[in-house]
C-alpha cells in the first residue's frame, strides 16, 4: 500500500527566511504533485514532477524529485506572508488516483 | 476556459438521509475523480470514472457510490448518512484531448455537514 508522509506538519516561520518541506513515499510512482490549499478553499496545483531529478520553480517555490530516494522537497525562498497556506504532496497510484500526504500547514509571520 | 464546477457548494443533511453531489469537469476532460477531505483522515480517494466506467475505487463503504454520464459529468451519492460523512468533497477532472494527461484540476468542493 502506498503511503505518503510529509514533514513537518506544522511550520511557523518569519518572512524572509528559507525553509523546506519534505515528502516521502513508500512505493515507486511515475508522478508526484504539489498542491496549495487556502482555508476553506480547494486545491491549487503548483507542480507536477515526472522524472528523477526533476526540478521546477515558480516564484519563491521550488520543487524537486528524487525517485531513487522516493523523496520530493518543496523549498521556500525568502518567504512572504502570501505563502501562508497548507501544502500537500500527492503521489500517483495508477492512472488518476492520487494518494496525499497529511499536509503541511505553513504560517509566515511578519 | 471554464474550470471544474461542483454543486451544491454547501449542504446540510440529517443522519440517515442520502445526498447526491454533482461535478462538471473541464470541457473535453473525460476523467473525473472524487476525494473526501476531513480534518482527521485528510484527503482520501473515493473513486474515478472515465468514459462512464468506474476505473478505480478507494476504501470506502458501499454507501458511497458514483456514476458518470455521457457528457462526462459525474455524480456521487452517499446513502444513510453518518456524522462522520461530514467533509469537503472534491472532484478533479483530467485526461483531455489536448494537454498533459497527468494534470488534475480540482473543483471548489462541496461542504457537507451531517447533523
Amino acid at each position: 500500500e502506498l503511503k505518503v508522509e510529509q514533514n513537518p506538519l506544522f511550520l511557523s516561520m518569519q518572512e524572509g527566511k528559507n525553509y523546506t518541506i519534505y515528502c516521502n513515499y513508500s512505493t515507486t510512482s511515475d508522478r508526484l504533485y504539489w498542491y496549495r490549499q487556502d482555508p476553506g478553499k480547494s486545491l491549487e496545483s503548483l507542480f507536477v514532477l515526472l522524472s528523477n531529478g526533476a526540478v521546477k520553480q515558480e516564484g519563491r517555490l521550488m520543487a524537486s524529485l528524487d525517485t531513487k530516494a522516493r523523496l520530493s522537497t518543496l523549498h521556500i525562498t525568502a518567504a512572504v506572508h502570501d505563502l501562508s497556506a497548507t501544502y500537500f504532496c500527492a503521489v500517483a497510484q495508477g492512472a488518476q488516483k492520487l494518494v496525499f500526504g497529511q499536509g503541511t500547514r505553513l504560517t509566515i509571520n511578519p | 476556459k471554464a474550470g471544474v464546477t461542483q454543486t451544491p457548494r454547501y449542504l446540510i443533511k440529517t443522519r440517515g438521509q442520502q445526498v447526491t453531489l454533482s461535478c462538471s469537469p473541464i470541457s473535453g476532460h473525460r476523467s473525473v475523480s472524487w476525494y473526501q477531505q476531513t480534518p482527521g483522515q485528510g484527503l482520501q480517494f473515493l473513486f474515478e470514472y472515465f468514459s462512464e466506467t468506474q476505473r478505480n475505487k478507494g476504501n470506502f463503504p458501499g454507501r458511497f457510490s458514483g456514476r458518470q454520464f455521457s457528457n462526462s459529468r459525474s455524480e456521487m451519492n452517499v446513502s444513510t448518512l453518518e456524522l462522520g460523512d461530514s467533509a469537503l468533497y472534491l472532484c478533479a477532472s483530467s485526461w483531455g484531448r489536448t494537454g498533459p494527461i497527468y494534470e488534475q484540476y480540482f473543483g471548489p468542493g462541496t461542504r457537507l455537514t451531517v447533523t
